[in-house]
C-alpha cells in the first residue's frame, strides 16, 4: 500500500499545453507539498497546505495551480507548458510540525515532465 | 533567506570505510535538521532527525551530529557497503512546517 502516490509517473507534452498531476496520501497526515526538482538535483519547494489551506506559495508563477479537493489530495494543475518546466515533482505529506513529527515529509515516487 | 551548503556534490569510498557527508547551513538558527537519502528515480525516504538541544543521533550504522555554534551537521555511516550508495540531502525547518533542503551528495561506495 504506497503512502504517497502520484500519477503520472511520466509526462511528456508539448509547449502551451495544459497538464495536471494528481497526489494521494493514505497517512491521515493534514500537511501536503509539491516540490520541484530540476536537472541540477535542487529540490526547492513549491506550495504547502495544510487540511486544505493554502500556506506556502513560493515564488512559483501562476500558471501553477494547486488544487486540493480534501486534505488526503493534493493536485497540481500547469497552463501553458514552458520548456523550462521541465523537471521531476514530487508530492510530500507530514503531520506538521509537532513535537513528534517534527515535519517528517513522506514522498511520492515523483513524475518526470519533459516539455517539448 | 536560508542557505544550505552540503560538502560536495559526490564523494567516493571504498565499501568498508566510513562516509562523511557535511551539512552547513548560514542566516537561520533551525529547532532541527533531518537527513533523507534519495536513490535514482525515487523521491527521499527520511533517515534520521536531530533536534538542536541535541548533539548526536545514531541509528544502526547511522550517525548525525549537530553543532549549532559551527552552524554545521555531519552525517556518519560505518562500514559502508555498495547499497550505501546514493544521495544523501540535508533538510532544515523553515517554519510554517517547512523544509529548506540541501542540494545533496551523491555517494558512492566502490565494492
Amino acid at each position: 500500500d504506497t503512502a504517497v502516490s502520484q500519477t503520472p509517473k511520466y509526462l511528456v507534452t508539448q509547449m502551451g499545453n495544459d497538464k495536471s498531476i494528481k497526489c494521494e496520501q493514505n497517512l491521515g497526515h493534514d500537511t501536503m507539498y509539491w516540490y520541484k526538482q530540476d536537472s541540477k538535483k535542487f529540490l526547492k519547494i513549491m506550495f504547502s497546505y495544510n487540511n486544505k489551506e493554502l500556506i506556502i506559495n513560493e515564488t512559483v508563477p501562476n500558471r501553477f495551480s494547486p488544487k486540493s479537493p480534501d486534505k488526503a489530495h493534493l493536485n497540481l494543475h500547469i497552463n501553458s507548458l514552458e520548456l523550462g518546466d521541465s523537471a521531476v515533482y514530487f508530492c510530500a505529506s507530514s503531520q506538521g510540525d509537532t513535537t513528534l513529527a517534527k515535519n517528517i515529509q513522506y514522498f511520492g515516487a515523483g513524475t518526470r515532465l519533459s516539455v517539448l | 533567506s536560508q542557505k544550505i551548503e552540503q560538502n560536495s556534490e559526490a564523494l567516493n569510498i571504498q565499501e568498508g570505510k566510513t562516509a562523511t557527508l557535511t551539512c552547513n547551513y548560514t542566516n537561520y538558527s533551525p529547532a532541527y535538521l533531518q537527513w533523507y537519502r534519495q536513490d535514482p528515480g525515487r523521491g527521499p525516504v527520511f533517515l534520521l532527525l536531530i533536534r538542536e538541544n541535541e548533539k548526536e543521533k545514531r541509528k544502526e550504522r547511522l550517525k548525525v551530529t549537530f553543532d549549532t555554534t559551527l552552524k554545521q551537521s555531519l552525517f556518519h555511516i560505518t562500514a559502508s557497503q555498495p547499497a550505501d550508495s546514493a544521495t544523501y540531502l540535508c533538510a532544515l525547518d523553515s517554519g510554517y512546517s517547512t523544509l529548506t533542503f540541501g542540494k545533496g551528495t551523491m555517494l558512492l561506495v566502490s565494492p
